[in-house]
């Protein structure tokens, strides 16, 4: 398994741009979510999905939009870029089962990032 | 409103020394609690998790150890190695019904050889 894969690793936009982030894991897992990485500040959930056709917002949905059409997808869209959002981009996953929680299933697999620069 | 709070953002330590990183937390329903590594250039890789039932758990040089009573949980890092020189988060889930999850800041530590 590649696990959770996400391209590009690195881009530069420029201001007003919009770009495209792609994730894609390949671990039959329900849930997704992307996270933003600033330095000092640690993961901040932008948006989540807990299967396709299913997405909500996390605590900095601002400036991005998001689409669940398969469970292997989870693109993440960026309007009109900004320079406050460069930072480093992380798509994760995470498996939960349909009989329940069980212990655990928070566990979240990350991908390797994106780095966005915003000039 | 953060609901776990990690300690110190960043830490220097010589090798064969041991390394220690505290999280605290807010909500007592909380019952998973993981220790995530990233090294630098990727992504968090989960390292090793504990129960609430559990005081503590060893993997290899890697301990956590658990005080429900004061509502922390600490990473213990024995015979620290150049190659644990990384940044590691603390985590608790935040809403068990969507999977989500609260991260702390990160700490940084850097074992020198």
């Amino acid at each position: 398994n590649a696990g959770v894969t996400q391209t590009p690793k690195f881009r530069i936009l420029k201001i007003g741009q919009s770009m495209t982030l792609q994730c894609t894991q390949d671990m039959n897992h329900n849930y997704m979510y992307w996270y933003r990485q600033d330095p000092g500040m640690g993961l901040k959930l932008i948006y989540y999905s807990v299967g396709a056709g299913i997405t909500d917002k996390g605590e900095v949905p601002n400036g991005y939009n998001v689409s669940r059409s398969t469970t292997e997808d989870f693109p993440l869209r960026l309007e009109l870029a900004a320079p406050s959002q460069t930072s480093v981009y992380f798509c994760a996953s995470s498996y939960r089962g349909t009989s329940g929680r069980a212990w655990g299933q928070e566990t979240q697999y990350f991908g390797p990032g994106t780095r966005l620069l915003v000039l | 409103q953060q609901q776990v709070k990690q300690s110190p953002q960043s830490l220097i330590v010589q090798k064969g020394g041991i390394s220690i990183i505290n999280c605290a937390y807010e909500n007592t329903a909380f019952d998973y609690f993981p220790w995530y590594q990233q090294f630098p250039g990727k992504g968090p890789a989960l390292l090793i998790a504990i129960r609430p039932d559990v005081s503590e758990k060893k993997e290899g040089r890697f301990t956590i150890s658990f005080n429900k009573s004061a509502k922390q949980f600490s990473l213990h890092i024995m015979d620290s190695q150049p190659g644990d020189s990384a940044t590691y988060f603390c985590a608790a889930p935040l809403n068990t019904n969507a999977g989500k999850s609260t991260f702390g800041d990160g700490t940084t530590l850097t074992v020198k050889p």
